[in-house]
């Protein structure tokens, strides 16, 4: 079992639309929980963090956890063309006292004008 | 403020050569790791170093080396390189205490 996962899409959504993508993770000791975005041929960058369960609102993103169901989502209101990329999942826990990100696969999604 | 800083951005490499890739993090920013992303196995962690020492590694072979200097630049070593070494090879950085990553660009590696 990956220790994070996401289905790698493509996930496709119409421009306006809200889109859903999802997250679990295998250990329930991780502690911080991130979405970064890739575009083609860029680095990751980060656009939501999230560390106690609820839901937590930037803008546009809204990012939700779910640590009994170890599941994180991150929905994307009024989806835009530039929303296409590829969104990884990060998790972060205590390893051998030191801490270590995980990432998920990435989900690709597009938007389509 | 200076982002993170990855070195060389491209490269092409035959079988059996090594290779070194360079990350200049951001000032103030003493941890330093190194993920590969390929396409099918997405970002993988290769190892981090914090204060000259290596303090995590991933599941990497031991042709996978790293180090980092006293002024937190950190290069990465891969010896007797094999065609599936090819990925994009990215460099993040953090501040002490703080828990998010910055990217670098990436070194795009090809191995021929």
């Amino acid at each position: 079992q990956k220790e994070v996962e996401q289905n790698s899409g493509p996930l496709s959504v119409p421009e306006g639309a809200i889109a859903s993508l999802n997250c679990t993770y295998s250990d329930r000791v991780s502690q911080s929980f991130f979405w970064y975005r890739q575009y083609s041929g860029k680095s990751p960058e980060l656009i939501m963090s999230i560390y106690s369960n609820g839901d937590k609102e930037d803008g546009r993103f809204t990012a939700q956890l779910n640590k009994a169901s170890q599941y994180v989502s991150l929905l994307i209101r009024d989806s835009q063309p530039s929303d296409s990329a590829t969104y990884l999942c990060a998790v972060l826990k205590n390893s051998g006292g030191y801490q270590k990100v995980t990432f998920g696969t990435g989900t690709k999604l597009q938007v389509i004008p | 403020k200076a982002g993170v800083t990855q070195t060389p951005r491209y490269l092409i490499k035959t079988r059996g050569q090594q290779v070194t890739l360079s990350c200049s993090p951001i000032s103030g920013h003493r941890s330093v790791s190194w993920y590969q992303q390929t396409p099918g196995q997405g970002l993988q962690f290769l190892f981090e170093y914090f204060s000259e020492t290596q303090r995590n590694k991933g599941n990497f072979p031991g042709r996978f080396s790293g180090r980092q200097f006293s002024n937190s630049r950190s290069e990465m070593n891969v010896s007797t390189l094999e065609l599936g070494d090819s990925a994009l090879y990215l460099c993040a950085t953090k501040a002490a205490g703080a828990n998010v990553l910055t990217f670098g660009a990436g070194s795009r590696l090809t191995v021929l």
